[in-house]
């Protein structure tokens, strides 16, 4: 059971270019979010998805789009990287029974944009 | 005011002694709390839940003052491997809105 998993943990990329980072949950998970953490800022959440096919905007979504098409998977693409979005982002998931399940984090990306 | 409110530190505190943290939250239809951990360069873990009549789970206790809407956690016999920064989380039950996470309070355990 490899609980949340994402991929690449670490990546450098120039201004302007796009990439996807992965993030998969074995656990049938029905609530998964991202989230980015910089220094002096905490936890910021970018985008969540309640189930398949449902998606919705956190704090900070503006240069990020996300898709769910699997309860599994929940991707999560820079469409043109900037310096700013420089930070450690983390993929989490949880039961969604209302209750307010804890979160289960995957190990994090660590992106840093040139 | 923000959503969730905590001292960043750091609270240096000796091996052995006992500190506490406190979290403060503004909205009072907050229904479920957490305290999560998260070590220096990895992912935060979840410490504990929050139940309305506190709770204990070993050395860490947990308590939540609906009426001053803060909670707490208290550490006994702090061990170096306590050293960490501690993260206080909130949610509305209200269908399916999403964890508040506060910025987190530093605590280094010195030998």
């Amino acid at each position: 059971n490899a609980g949340v998993t994402q991929t690449p943990k670490f990546q450098v990329l120039k201004t302007g270019q796009s990439m996807t980072l992965q993030c998969a949950q074995d656990m049938n998970h029905e609530y998964m979010s991202w989230y980015r953490q910089d220094p002096g800022m905490g936890l910021r959440l970018i985008h969540y998805s309640v189930g398949a096919g449902i998606t919705d905007q956190g704090e900070v979504p503006n240069g990020y789009n996300v898709s769910r098409s699997t309860t599994e998977d929940f991707p999560l693409r820079l469409l043109s990287a900037a310096p700013s979005q420089t930070s450690v982002y983390f993929c989490a998931s949880s039961e969604n029974r209302g209750q307010g399940q804890p979160q289960h984090f995957g190990d994090g990306t660590r992106l840093s944009i040139l | 005011r923000k959503e969730v409110e905590q001292d960043p530190g750091p609270f240096n505190v000796p091996e052995g002694a006992t500190v506490a943290f406190n979290c403060t939250y503004s909205n009072s239809a907050s229904q479920s709390f957490f305290w999560y951990r998260q070590d220096c360069r990895k992912e935060p873990k979840l410490l504990m839940s929050v139940y309305s009549s506190g709770n204990e789970d070993g050395r860490f206790t947990a308590q939540l003052n609906r009426a001053s809407q803060y909670i707490s956690l208290l550490i006994r016999d702090s061990k170096l491997s306590d050293s960490a920064t501690y993260l206080c989380v909130v949610k509305l039950n209200s269908g399916n809105t999403p964890l508040v996470f506060g910025k987190g309070t530093r605590l280094s355990v010195i030998a």
